[in-house]
């Protein structure tokens, strides 16, 4: 099975400030997703990155693949209290009957005071 | 269009009853998952449907658990004999087809709570 690790677990910081959250696992990612999750609501697609060393920006979040598709990054410039949620990366299976199944890390935990 | 629809949207039981939740996912998706997120962590697999037969179930924590999907579109999960570990929000998905980059749209999820 393979596991995400994501750190830090909790983010608390002021309005413009920037800040990293970082996923990682011992095993290879076929590709890789990033989520944001608010209360009382499901996970909400943000990005999905397949190839090695690959960089994606969403207007003020950039997400970053690892050369060797084991770790990612996500960096949110300029943080504003409405990217407060809960963030979370997962890997899909690739193959067989388990094609599709996610796997998520714990999550960080995102609040911007304004 | 009408997102994934998730019923109810919390679930009072006692220790022992059976209960019952339900997904009803976008129209014409042929995917579908169950997970279960307990609170300050992410989801976790249950189980998938690519149309109506289960394809993997190997995320059921035991055999008080079991979904069904008759029709191909509206899933039922099951829960027997509850017990307060299985207190959590669950969470259905679907897409439409099984890639592994396909996109999953979430429901918002079941709060389950075994007094």
């Amino acid at each position: 099975t393979q596991l995400l690790e994501q750190s830090p677990q909790f983010l608390s910081i002021q309005e413009g400030e920037n800040l990293t959250v970082y996923c990682n696992s011992s095993s290879v990612f076929s590709s890789l997703q990033w989520y944001r999750q608010e209360p009382g609501e499901g996970p909400v697609l943000l990005v999905t990155v397949v190839t090695g060393g690959e960089v994606k920006k969403l207007k003020r979040l950039t997400f970053q693949f690892g050369d060797a598709r084991k770790d990612s990054s996500l960096h949110i410039t300029a943080a504003q209290p409405g990217d407060t949620g809960l963030y979370l990366c997962a890997s899909a299976l690739n193959g067989g009957t388990s094609y599709g199944k996610l796997t998520f890390g714990q999550g960080t935990i995102l609040t911007v005071h304004p | 269009g009408a997102g994934v629809s998730q019923t109810p949207s919390n679930k009072v039981t006692e220790k022992g009853k059976y209960v019952e939740l339900r997904c009803d996912p976008i129209s014409g998706h042929t995917a579908l998952y169950w997970y279960r997120q307990s609170l300050g962590q992410g989801p976790e697999f249950l189980i998938y449907f690519q149309g109506t037969g289960a394809a993997d179930d190997s995320g059921l924590p035991n055999d008080r658990f079991f979904a069904v999907r008759p029709e191909g579109s509206v899933s039922t999960l099951k829960i027997q004999r509850t017990e307060r570990g299985d207190s959590a929000v669950y969470l259905c998905a679907s897409s439409l087809k099984r890639a592994h980059t396909d996109t999953q749209y979430f429901g918002p999820g079941t709060r389950l709570t075994v007094l």
